[in-house]
């Protein structure tokens, strides 16, 4: 069974950092692109960055290039999303979320980690 | 950037309705589309790839169709468990993008 557990979140300062992981288990993790995804409270989802199957190559929203760095950990199965200078327009559940093959769509979610910034 | 816009955002519904949602891309996608429902609390769940593909152990209710800009999710009699919230997505070009959701709710 694929699974994806989020962790990493929490409250954090403005102009503050936070790491966010993602374990996977379940499939051949370093076989698939994987991505990030954002919700605000209320809101839809938002596509935050993407990473290819041995992070030689990402992807981001304009709205976070420059701050949040996308990797990858294949010998533990870990994804992460590191953030810096952090704005209030950040808080968000995040979502790592694995890709179908060959399609690009998102077959797998996790269960979201919280990230709150706020003073 | 292509821009993604779903309609209607709310759709007042019955168990039994037929339902379409529709989604529009501000430029050609062809047909790479997904379509995601998700649930208060919970993360979204993949229905529909590349515009009209089900997910495997996705209800045959569910199906899409549409190519280039205008695409719609379908449901062919609405069930109880389909009350929450639509997203479609476009994959064909990076940055990524959703539409903004429907939510289904009971009329």
């Amino acid at each position: 069974e694929v699974q994806l557990v989020e962790s990493g979140g929490g409250l954090v300062q403005p102009g503050g950092s936070l790491r966010l992981s993602c374990a996977a288990s379940g499939f051949t993790f370093s076989s698939y692109w994987m991505h990030w995804v954002r919700q605000a409270p209320g809101k839809g989802l938002v596509w935050v960055s993407r990473v290819n199957i041995d992070g030689s190559s990402t992807r981001y929203a304009d709205s976070v290039k420059g701050r949040f760095t996308m990797s990858r950990d294949n010998a533990k199965n870990t994804l992460y999303l590191q953030m810096s200078s952090l704005r209030v327009e950040d808080t968000a559940v995040y979502y790592c979320a694995k890709e179908t093959a060959p399609e690009a769509a998102l077959d797998h979610w996790g269960q979201g980690t919280l990230v709150t910034v706020s003073s | 950037d292509i821009q993604m816009t779903q309609s209607p955002p709310t759709l007042s519904v019955s168990v039994g309705d037929r339902v379409t949602i529709a989604c529009r891309a501000s430029q050609s996608i062809n047909y790479w589309l997904a379509w995601y429902q998700q649930k208060p609390g919970k993360a979204p769940k993949l229905l529909i790839y590349k515009a009209s593909t089900l997910e495997s152990g996705v209800p045959s209710r569910f199906s899409g169709s549409g190519s280039g800009t205008e695409f719609t999710l379908t449901i062919s009699s609405l069930q109880p468990d389909d009350f929450a919230t639509y997203y479609c997505q476009q994959y064909s070009t990076y940055p990524c993008s959703f539409g903004q959701g429907t939510k289904l709710e009971i009329k």
